[in-house]
């Protein structure tokens, strides 16, 4: 069946650090990536998306590359900041055309100042 | 994107009793809301797909009779959690679907549910 592996957290860096989150994944056909963020009190919020292969989201800064050679989805951002202390979750959408989403387990970052 | 609310942000609650879980969309008309449990460390898992004005499509594994949904109004989705046991506890999101492409959805911060 459909999955979605993330590294687990959680992730401590130091602000100006170089950050990657891998996340791969197992689907039939051809699914939709995506990037949530969750901000401590808040709900999940879309930070990027991918829908096709080799197709780049990117948004803040973070990016993160459809491979389906590697079936993966790694996220990355070249300089963090204390503000992207967050839960980042990794998910994907099987089907075209519905919502229903597989979800990593989340992976929490920490960014000292 | 939409705003979604819920209400409780936590609640706890002795074994055996009922607890309503409601979950708004502020800014949007939604049709269609998801309802999430997340244990915790682990993924957010669907549970139900609640519809306005229809019954809640229950994924596998989930008891209809003991998370009861009702979707009363375009922007209103509540989930009950009936005969609440330990095991019950855990953390529920709801979430509604962009009415754009891509399958993006928008999240409510989740409500904590704690069972005694």
């Amino acid at each position: 069946g459909n999955s979605v592996t993330q590294m687990e957290g959680p992730v401590t860096l130091s602000e100006e650090a170089f950050l990657t989150i891998n996340c791969t994944y197992t689907a039939t056909g051809y699914p939709s990536l995506f990037w949530y963020v969750q901000y401590p009190g808040e709900g999940l919020q879309l930070l990027l998306k991918a829908t096709k292969a080799d197709d780049k989201g990117s948004n803040k800064g973070f990016e993160a590359t459809y491979r389906k050679e590697t079936t993966s989805f790694h996220l990355e951002k070249g300089s963090v900041q204390v503000s992207d202390s967050a839960v980042y979750f990794c998910a994907l959408s099987a089907t075209s055309g519905t919502y229903k989403y597989i979800f990593g387990t989340g992976t929490r970052l920490k960014v000292l100042a | 994107g939409a705003v979604v609310s819920q209400h409780p942000s936590w609640v706890i609650c002795k074994s055996g009793t009922s607890v309503k879980i409601e979950c708004r969309s502020l800014d949007f008309q939604a049709t269609t809301m998801f309802w999430y449990r997340q244990f915790p460390k682990q993924s957010l898992m669907l549970m139900a797909t609640s519809n306005e004005g229809s019954k809640a499509t229950y994924e596998q594994g989930v008891e209809k009779d003991k998370f009861l949904i009702n979707h009363a109004s375009l922007t209103l989705s509540t989930l009950t959690v009936t005969s609440a046991h330990p095991e019950d506890s855990s953390f529920y999101i709801c979430s509604v679907p962009s009415s754009g492409s891509g399958n993006e959805q928008f999240f409510g911060p989740g409500t904590r549910l704690t069972v005694l």
